[in-house]
C-alpha cells in the first residue's frame, strides 16, 4: 500500500531536550516536505527537499533541522525545542514539482507539545 | 508568501453550492487543492497546471484564471461528506518552470448542515 509513515504520532516533551520525528514513503518520490499547522494559519512549510542531500528552507525553518540521505526518508529534528514549537506537524511526498501528478501525500500527522 | 483564501467559512445546507477562492501576489505555475477532515490528513482532490491541464476527483469542478493569478473550487450539490477544511496550493514560476515548493493558504472551513 502506497503510504507515507511518521513516528511518533503523539510526542510530549520538555523545553530543550532534542528529539526526531520520523517520515518515510514507500512511493519512490523525489519531493517531500514537512508542514506545521496551527489554528487559523493553515499549513505551513518548513523544510522541503527535491532529492537525496537536497534540501531547502521553507516559510518558517527557525528551529527546525533536516537531512535526506536516503530517497525514502526524511526526518525533521529539533535540535533544543521550545513550547511556541507546539504544533501537529505532516510530512508530505510527491513526485517532482510541475507535472500533472505533483500530488502531495501526507502523512497521518504528529502531535507534539513541548512544555 | 501564501496565498490568500476566501471566504475563511461558510455554512450550506445539503444540496446548496459554494465556490472557495484562492488568490496569489506571484506568478503561478499550478494551483492545488485539498480536503481535510477533522483530525485526519489533508487528501488531494485536484491540480490545475498553467496552459490548461488538470486533473482531480470526478465530483470536483475547479478553474484557473493564470492571467489574475486566481483559482476557484466549485461545490455544487453539497453533501454533509463534504464538510471539512479545503486548502488551496500554488506552486509559483521559477526559472525554467516551477520554482518547486507547494505553499498552502490558511484554509476555508466548510459546514455542511442537514
Amino acid at each position: 500500500e502506497a503510504q507515507v509513515t511518521q513516528n511518533p504520532r503523539y510526542l510530549i516533551t520538555v523545553t530543550g531536550k532534542k528529539l526526531t520525528v520520523t517520515c518515510s514513503q514507500n512511493m519512490n518520490h523525489e519531493y517531500m516536505s514537512w508542514y506545521r499547522q496551527d489554528p487559523g494559519l493553515g499549513l505551513r512549510q518548513i523544510y522541503y527537499s527535491m532529492n537525496v542531500e537536497v534540501t531547502d528552507k521553507g516559510d518558517v525553518p527557525e528551529g527546525y533541522k533536516v537531512s535526506r540521505k536516503e530517497k525514502r526518508n526524511f526526518p525533521l529534528i529539533l535540535e533544543s525545542p521550545s513550547p511556541n514549537q507546539t504544533s501537529l506537524y505532516f510530512c508530505a511526498s510527491s513526485t517532482q514539482p510541475g507535472l500533472i501528478s505533483y500530488e502531495q501525500y501526507f502523512g497521518p500527522g504528529t502531535r507534539l507539545t513541548v512544555t | 508568501q501564501q496565498p490568500v483564501q476566501s471566504p475563511q467559512a461558510v455554512i450550506l445546507r445539503e444540496g446548496e453550492d459554494a465556490v472557495i477562492n484562492c488568490s496569489s501576489s506571484k506568478a503561478l505555475y499550478s494551483v492545488h487543492w485539498y480536503r481535510q477532515k477533522h483530525g485526519e490528513a489533508p487528501v488531494f482532490l485536484m491540480i490545475l497546471l498553467k496552459g490548461g491541464e488538470q486533473k482531480g476527483h470526478e465530483k470536483i469542478s475547479a478553474s484557473f484564471n493564470e492571467k489574475k493569478q486566481q483559482s476557484s473550487l466549485y461545490l455544487t450539490a453539497s453533501q454533509l461528506s463534504y464538510s471539512g477544511t479545503y486548502f488551496c496550493g500554488t506552486e509559483i514560476v521559477g526559472y525554467g518552470g516551477s520554482q518547486g515548493n507547494l505553499i498552502f493558504g490558511k484554509g476555508t472551513k466548510l459546514s455542511v448542515k442537514p
